[in-house]
């Protein structure tokens, strides 16, 4: 079947630590997002990605870092530069490059914690 | 800046009634308006999508209907059942140019509990 896959499904965080999580979908997908979703709060765009090779910052950037070497593959690090890394983290992909005409698939998110 | 507002209160409804969600955004009416659904600890999943120029989508039980004017969607579930129970997402693109490509918001969602 085809979707997103994000792993782990829980991840606990040292201090001063960075940590990685995967996102690797199969549905040819162009586009690639990062959400952060907390409670009470809508999802938030970390970056976003409309082809490999090329990222951009969303509106909450800073403390985290990206990659997109694979049409497949959209790593996040959470660096240790994020002081409130505590959320769970949305992994989305669109067949266009984010034109709002076409929907998102999710991943079904990564719970990160700090030990 | 745009800003998208959700009822905050958790929708009870009983079995078999209609439920209606609310979504209101403010600044500049965006061209596409989406919906989705999201189930606890799970990944949000894409329900509808409606379009500037259209004033009612329909998909099975669901309605969205979108005015420009109001600067509101309404999401309606008719016949609800208990499986509809989740929290129900709605979500646009912040701009109207290419510039604005892959920057989506998100609302906080509206929580929908469907009793027998």
């Amino acid at each position: 079947d085809g979707g997103i896959t994000q792993s782990p499904k829980y991840l606990f965080r040292k201090e001063g630590q960075n940590v990685t999580l995967s996102c690797e979908q199969n549905l040819n997908h162009d586009a690639m997002y990062w959400y952060r979703q907390d409670p009470g709060q809508g999802l938030r765009l970390i970056y976003y990605s409309q082809i490999v090779n090329d990222f951009q910052k969303g509106d909450i950037a800073e403390g985290y870092s990206v990659s997109r070497e694979k049409k497949e593959s959209f790593p996040l690090t959470v660096t240790s530069a994020q002081k409130n890394p505590t959320a769970f983290y949305l992994c989305a992909s669109s067949i266009d490059q984010g034109t709002g005409t076409q929907p998102q698939h999710f991943g079904d998110g990564t719970r990160l914690s700090i030990l | 800046s745009q800003k998208i507002e959700q009822n905050s209160e958790a929708l009870n409804i009983q079995e078999g009634k209609t439920a209606t969600l609310t979504c209101n955004y403010t600044n500049y009416s965006p061209a596409y308006l989406q919906w989705y659904r999201q189930d606890p600890g799970r990944g949000p999943v894409f329900l509808l999508l409606i379009r500037e120029n259209e004033k009612e989508k329909r998909k099975e039980r669901l309605k969205v209907t979108f005015d420009t004017t109001l600067k509101q969607s309404l999401f309606h579930i008719t016949a609800s059942q208990p499986a509809d129970s989740a929290t129900y997402l709605c979500a646009l693109k912040k701009g109207r140019t290419t510039d604005s490509w892959g920057k989506f918001q998100f609302g906080a969602g509206t929580q929908v509990v469907v009793t027998p």
